[in-house]
C-alpha cells in the first residue's frame, strides 16, 4: 500500500514547454486534489476530482488543465508553462464522506520553469 | 472570500508548550483542520475539530476554537525536537462533499534542544 505517489519528484522547464504530472493513489478514493505550494503562501487548490471523469476549479486554475480518466489517477497538465508556475505541487486523495475525511499527500514534485 | 490567517515563525526550547494560532473567516466551516509538513515531505492530518465544539484533546495536543472570534489554535505539550515542522490550519470551503480545504500560510515550529 504506497497511498499516494507522485510522478515525478523533480523537473525543470523553459518558459513555453509542456508537461504532464501523475498522481496515483491505491486506497481506492474519490476525490484527489491539486495543490500548489508557494513561500509564504500556504496551499492553493489549482482543480479536483469528486470521482472518475470528473473535475472541478479551484482557487487557482489558470494555465492548467487535468483529467481523472480512471479512478486511481489525477493527471495535471501545463501546456505552455511560465515562470509564475514555478511551485510545489502536491497531490492529495481522500474517502467519500468529503470534509470528515483526511486528505492523504503525496511527498510534492517540485517544478522550476526558467 | 474565506481566508485563513497564521503567524509564520514560533521558536521554543524542547520541554516548553507550543502555542501555534489561526484566524479564518468563513463561519459557515464545519470542520477546522491542522496539518504538519516535514521538510521535503507532504502534509500530514495531525487533528480535526468540527465547529461546534470548544476543545478537543488528542495526547500532546489540544485544539482550542472559539468560534465567535473565528480562532483555533493548536498547543503542543512537552515540545520535542521532532515536532520541527511546518504547521498548517485549513478550514473547509464550500458544499461539504468536496472537501474542499482553504489552508493558512503555515507557521515554522522551530524547537531548540
Amino acid at each position: 500500500n504506497a497511498g499516494v505517489t507522485q510522478t515525478p519528484k523533480f523537473r525543470v522547464l523553459k518558459t513555453g514547454q509542456s508537461m504532464t504530472l501523475l498522481c496515483a493513489q491505491d486506497m481506492n478514493h474519490e476525490y484527489m486534489y491539486w495543490y500548489r505550494q508557494d513561500p509564504g503562501m500556504g496551499l492553493r487548490l489549482i482543480h479536483y476530482s469528486v470521482g472518475e471523469g470528473t473535475t472541478a476549479k479551484g482557487e487557482v486554475p489558470d494555465g492548467y488543465n487535468v483529467s481523472r480518466l480512471k479512478k486511481q489517477n489525477f493527471l495535471l497538465g501545463l501546456e505552455s508553462a511560465a515562470p509564475s508556475q514555478t511551485s510545489v505541487y502536491f497531490c492529495a486523495s481522500s474517502g467519500a464522506g468529503g470534509s470528515t475525511d483526511t486528505q492523504y499527500f503525496g511527498p510534492g514534485t517540485r517544478l522550476t520553469v526558467l | 472570500g474565506e481566508d485563513v490567517e497564521q503567524s509564520l515563525f514560533l521558536s521554543v526550547r524542547e520541554g516548553d508548550s507550543s502555542v501555534i494560532n489561526c484566524t479564518y473567516t468563513d463561519s459557515s466551516s464545519t470542520y477546522l483542520y491542522w496539518y504538519k509538513q516535514e521538510p521535503g515531505a507532504g502534509l500530514q492530518l495531525l487533528t480535526y475539530i468540527f465547529s461546534n465544539m470548544d476543545m478537543k484533546q488528542d495526547q500532546r495536543l489540544t485544539v482550542l476554537l472559539n468560534k465567535k472570534d473565528k480562532h483555533l489554535s493548536l498547543r503542543i505539550a512537552d515540545t520535542q525536537t521532532g515536532d520541527s515542522a511546518i504547521y498548517f490550519c485549513a478550514e473547509s470551503m464550500g458544499p461539504s462533499n468536496t472537501g474542499k480545504l482553504i489552508f493558512g500560510q503555515g507557521t515554522t515550529l522551530q524547537v531548540k534542544p
